[in-house]
């Protein structure tokens, strides 16, 4: 099984839809973040948390909200879909003594019609 | 704040060519770190190096090599000998202090290696 593990996979919603995007790990860490991917733009930074208490926003965090609901559990909302919101959606772990290496999920790829 | 530009969008070499994929990045930062991730075509993120500020040491692992200079702010990355699996976009990316080392990811490097 995955260390890091996003459900879904792939989504596909309309405009205007709420969505929820889920990140569990299993690899013990403290550190969760979320980002997007667009092609020819790499990686950007949505929302990071340094633990369940500690939330913080990211380069691109409008029209996002996050949830740390455990220290395994990070989810990602998306309140109302736009389709500029398309796009890969990663989700990632690291641990304060490895600082910055960041372990990814498998990517959720979201299309908002 | 901190920046990385991957200056080259797409690369395409002929097998057993070498390759440099250029990474040069900005920081405020005394203490930051460095990497290089590799993704295929399958999609999934693989780490390939770290390398943090005080270590300017270049570093080979088989056919890859990095080379880390301060003085310019880079972060070069080398492969020898290209193969065709090597064909993926590679991203550099900075973290620091002052972003609670979140990674800052450059646009990426498409390289495509044919036979």
């Amino acid at each position: 099984d995955a260390d890091v593990t996003q459900t879904p996979r792939n989504r596909i919603t309309k405009t205007g839809k709420r969505i929820m995007l889920e990140c569990s790990q299993t690899k013990g860490h403290d550190r969760m973040y979320w980002y997007r991917q667009d092609p020819g733009l790499g990686l950007r930074l949505i929302y990071y948390s340094f633990d369940v208490k500690d939330i913080n926003k990211g380069e691109i965090s409008d029209g996002y909200s996050v949830s740390r609901q455990a220290q395994a559990k990070f989810s990602l909302s998306l309140e109302s879909a736009i389709p500029n919101q398309t796009a890969l959606y990663f989700c990632a772990t690291s641990s304060v003594r490895n600082t910055g290496e960041l372990f990814f999920g498998e990517g959720s790829r979201l299309t908002v019609l | 704040a901190q920046k990385v530009t991957q200056a080259q969008t797409e690369i395409s070499v002929v097998e057993k060519e070498d390759v440099t994929l250029d990474c040069v990045y900005e920081t405020r930062d005394t203490t930051y770190y460095l990497f290089w991730y590799k993704q295929p075509p399958s999609g999934e993120l693989v780490f390939l190096i770290r390398r943090n500020s005080f270590d300017e040491q270049n570093e080979i692992s088989g056919r890859y090599s990095w080379n880390f200079q301060k003085s310019t702010s880079s972060f070069n990355f080398t492969i020898t000998a290209s193969q065709v699996v090597d064909s993926a976009v590679y991203f550099c990316a900075l973290s620091g202090s002052n972003s609670g080392y979140a990674l800052n990811f450059g646009k990426g490097t498409s390289l495509l290696v044919t036979p």
